[in-house]
């Protein structure tokens, strides 16, 4: 089945402590991209990469880093969280065409206290 | 820049009943495309239609259509024949090449249909 997967689903962490957020696709897609939700602000793009290690910033990529060394996979990792990147997380993948939609994982809540 | 503006935070509609979600847009890319995606309760983003730039006639999946004026930079949503399970929460989005090819979303419309 093609699908984007993310993990953890939920997590509850103090600010400071390093986080890694997964992200896995199985469809050969060479785009990636990571977004955050925040109500009343739509869905926002942290990072993407347009294939194996090429990564860029989107719009919000301040406390954020990516990596892509494996062209299924695209880590999302907070180096010291704090409360205002207490959000909804979304990952997401393509072809490389703005004619393609783009198939999202499940989401990511995170909390930081 | 681009940008997305739907200006319905919240719709209320009788079930059985047609909606229409709005949607405008802004790019200056000629090569862009539009997509809509539903959000229900429970988080996951799902794909429900696309309007490429170039396309000459209006996209429909099922009981969705979109309703896409190129002139007026307009990329509405028809669901016709609405069903409670259409309650949720929808976003308008739109990709083009200046974007770097990501999506760029409206700020949604929450969808509540009364039965």
């Amino acid at each position: 089945e093609a699908q984007v997967t993310q993990n953890p689903r939920y997590l509850i962490t103090v600010t400071g402590k390093k986080l890694t957020v997964t992200c896995s696709q199985n469809m050969n897609h060479e785009y990636m991209s990571w977004y955050r939700q925040d109500p009343g602000l739509g869905l926002r793009q942290i990072y993407y990469s347009m294939n194996v290690e090429v990564t860029d910033k989107g719009d919000v990529p301040e406390g954020y880093k990516v990596s892509r060394k494996e062209k299924r996979n695209f880590p999302l990792i907070l180096e010291s969280p704090s409360p205002n990147q207490t959000s909804l997380y979304f990952c997401a993948s393509s072809f490389t065409r703005s004619s393609y939609e783009q198939y999202f994982g499940p989401g990511t809540r995170l909390t930081v206290t | 820049a681009q940008k997305i503006t739907q200006t319905q935070p919240g719709m209320f509609v009788q079930e059985k009943e047609a909606v229409t979600l709005d949607c405008t847009y802004d790019t200056s890319d000629p090569s862009y495309g539009l997509f809509w995606y539903k959000q229900p309760s429970s988080g996951e983003m799902i794909f429900l239609i696309y309007q490429g730039s170039y396309d000459q006639q209006n996209a429909t999946e099922g009981r969705y259509s979109l309703n896409f004026q190129k002139a007026r930079k307009s990329a509405n949503l028809v669901i016709s024949a609405s069903q409670l399970g259409d309650s949720a929460m929808y976003f308008c989005a739109m990709r083009d090449r200046g974007g770097n090819e990501k999506l760029t979303f409206g700020t949604g419309t929450r969808l509540t249909i009364i039965p």
